[in-house]
């Protein structure tokens, strides 16, 4: 199983406060990514990673920030956490910058619930 | 723009039969990868199987395959004697190429269509 974990893995917070959630690699992969899967929705890109300090905005990046100052470390922050923001969270990393084929390995998730 | 649609949101297919999960794409991009996932009820997401837009055929893994007709930008999956483990969401995603400047491996998924396999 690729070296991948999430922090926290349950979150309850309160609407207006700050969450950070953390996505640690130990496979040195270059592509880090963070989803949020909602019914109805899948799984929707909110920001990725294509490198240390190299970062794009995804489908759903309003309301999110993101930083990556080493490799293995992707940190997702809801800067005021709102209840449109109650989600599953997905971190997901991937190696290839020459072959198209490796597939993304995913974290096991983390539930937040804003209340 | 890259896009992933999945059309089916539920399907249910009987046990030992054939089915076919559809996945249209858009993307103005020559080379890109097309990838399933299968995300049971537990949770976690399994890769299941890859196809590039340069390969000549169509990917096979196992019971998987991939029907990939590229002028219609279709990639659907189709599982064969189904088993009531394949009960399970699946998710059809795309990544675009790695040319000049679009070197960031975006991966995108579409909205996922859940599985029921009756016995």
């Amino acid at each position: 199983d690729a070296g991948i974990t999430q922090s926290p893995r349950h979150k309850v917070t309160e609407t207006g406060t700050p969450v950070t959630l953390r996505c640690h690699q130990t496979e040195n992969h270059r592509y880090m990514y963070w989803y949020r899967q909602d019914p109805g929705h899948g799984l929707r890109l909110i920001h990725y990673s294509y490198g240390v300090k190299d970062t794009d905005k995804g489908e759903v990046s309003d309301g999110y920030s993101v930083s990556r100052s080493k490799t293995e470390d992707f940190l997702l922050t809801l800067e005021s956490a709102t209840s449109s923001q109650t989600s599953v969270y997905f971190c997901a990393i991937s190696e290839s910058e020459i072959m198209m084929n490796t597939e993304a390995f995913f974290g096991q998730g983390t539930r937040l619930t804003v209340v | 723009a890259q896009k992933i649609t999945q059309t089916q949101p539920g399907m249910f297919v009987q046990e030992k039969e054939a089915v076919t999960l559809d996945c249209t794409y858009d993307t103005s991009d020559p080379s890109y990868g097309l990838f399933w996932y299968k995300q049971p009820s537990s949770g976690e997401m399994i890769f299941l199987i890859y196809q590039g837009s340069y390969d000549q055929q169509n990917a096979t893994e196992g019971r998987y395959s991939l029907n990939f007709q590229k002028a219609r930008k279709s990639a659907n999956l189709v599982i064969s004697a189904s088993q009531l483990g394949d009960s399970a969401m699946y998710f059809c995603a795309m990544r675009e190429g790695l040319q000049g400047s679009s070197n960031t491996g975006k991966l995108i998924f579409g909205q996922g269509t859940t599985l029921q396999v009756k016995p």
